[in-house]
């Protein structure tokens, strides 16, 4: 079946600039994040989403940074007046959301602030 | 506050041989633990998993290995494989969120 969907899969923008990233999780299931990981590092979480709602947005690193999940599906991360130091693989993971089970991750997408 | 830890960012192995890879946690609210690969321009893939009422955890040439009171879990590859050659993150879970390490890099020698 088809894995998590991550779009555009590279991303260079200018300082200052609007930018979204798109996640397309696994069918059925309820649980959807976002991570960042920059190089050198492993994944940092950013927001959890449990079906529509954000259940848990503490990594988000300031409020130029939103998410949402408007029908529980797909979901978008967006940035506002970006900054160099978001450049960054964002990274979208998708579970069936019950019990312990593991993440799912897209191959993310490479953002560039120049 | 890094809650997981890959103290070796590296490891070099011949083909063969047994892969160890070493991964410490300091949150003992962690019940779930799970070993991800990642290639290049790819995003991490689940390898496999552990829970804290276990000690180990076998699937076919990995196996993963828990010790609780060390706060300690490792990672077991054998025989090591050219296609192993990656990087490896260590993951701890607490209910839903998972928390990772820095990531080990294997390359496995012919």
């Amino acid at each position: 079946g088809a894995g998590v969907s991550q779009t555009p899969s590279n991303k260079v923008t200018e300082k200052g600039k609007y930018v979204e990233l798109r996640c397309d999780p696994i069918s059925g299931h309820t649980a959807l994040y976002w991570y960042r990981q920059s190089l050198g590092q492993g994944p940092e979480f950013l927001i959890y989403f449990q079906g529509t709602g954000a259940a848990d947005d503490s990594g988000l690193p300031n409020d130029r940074f939103f998410a949402v999940r408007p029908e529980g599906s797909v979901s978008t991360l967006k940035i506002q007046r970006t900054e160099r130091g978001d450049s960054a693989v964002y990274l979208c993971a998708s579970s069936p959301g019950t019990g312990n089970s593991p993440l799912h991750f897209g191959n993310g997408t490479r953002l560039t602030v120049t | 506050d890094q809650q997981v830890k890959q103290n070796s960012p590296s490891l070099s192995v011949q083909e063969g041989r047994i892969s160890i890879l070493n991964c410490d946690y300091t949150n003992s609210m962690f019940d779930y633990f799970l070993w991800y690969k990642k290639y290049p321009a790819e995003g991490p893939t689940f390898l496999i998993s552990i829970s804290s009422i276990k000690d180990k955890n076998e699937d076919g040439r990995f196996t993963v290995f828990l010790n609780k009171s060390a706060k300690h879990l490792s990672l077991h590859i054998v025989p090591s494989q050219p296609g192993d050659s990656a990087v490896y993150f260590c993951a701890a879970s607490s209910q839903y969120k998972l928390s990772f390490g820095a990531g080990t890099t294997v390359t496995v020698r012919a």
